[in-house]
């Protein structure tokens, strides 16, 4: 099974002020087609989860441009431009790749 | 606008069976490859397994705990998919999602429903 990692695991965030959480694989999500199958989700309190950035960089809709996703093969990141209070929530990355889909722990963003 | 509803969640006794519904819209639903993930409280997310779609030959695959276990199937007449569990354990206690599966395009998930497995 891919083994997914995420850092940090908590995150204090001032609104307007950017950050990063980073995610890495034990094997490389570059598949043949030039896709890395990495996607990221957002998990607000009391919410299912919501898709954030699908292959690696793919914004999913309605997803503020504030959220950008990089990264290939083994090492990525989730990026937010200026955090807002309404970004607080569990980060997670998972691997899309193959089966069993693997999750990263969980970021825990909050607000300072 | 592509929804998901599960459907099925309550309370069961240990080596009990529950099976959960989920109903999806606003895509072609026989086309669609379809998951489960579960979230246990206060814990991360797991997926549990997928279905392909019936002109893929609507193979299943399972997480290693659950294998054996539960059984993942699709109504493409009535855009139902669903997860029947045997053989509970107190720790299949989780909320578990409906999602379609994800991969080369956007995924979409349901609000969940709670599965807790207590004599």
């Amino acid at each position: 099974d891919i083994v997914m990692t995420q850092s940090p695991l908590s995150l204090p965030v001032t609104p307007g002020e950017p950050a990063s959480i980073s995610c890495w694989s034990s094997q490389s999500l570059l598949y043949k087609n030039k896709y890395n199958y990495l996607n990221w989700y957002l998990q607000k309190p009391g919410q299912s989860p919501q898709l954030l950035i699908y292959l690696g960089s793919d914004r999913a809709s309605g997803v503020p441009d504030r959220f950008s996703g990089s990264g290939s093969g083994t090492d990525f990141k989730l990026r937010i431009s200026r955090v807002e209070a309404e970004d607080v929530g569990v980060y997670y990355c998972m691997q899309a790749l193959q089966t069993p889909f693997t999750f990263g722990p969980g970021t825990r963003v909050d607000i300072k | 606008e592509v929804q998901v509803v599960e459907s099925g969640g309550g309370l069961v006794k240990p080596g009990g069976s529950l099976r959960l519904s989920c109903a999806a819209s606003g895509l072609t639903f026989s086309k669609a490859w379809m998951s489960w993930v579960r979230q246990a409280p206060g814990k991360g997310l797991e997926w549990v397994g997928r279905i392909k779609s019936k002109t893929d030959g609507e193979t299943t695959d399972y997480a290693a705990p659950v294998k054996g276990r539960f059984s993942i199937s699709r109504d493409d007449s009535t855009n139902t998919l669903y997860l029947k569990m045997n053989i509970l354990k107190t720790e299949d206690t989780a909320v578990y999602y409906c999602l379609t599966d994800p991969g080369d395009w956007p995924d979409y998930w349901g609000q969940g429903t709670l599965v807790t497995v207590s004599s």
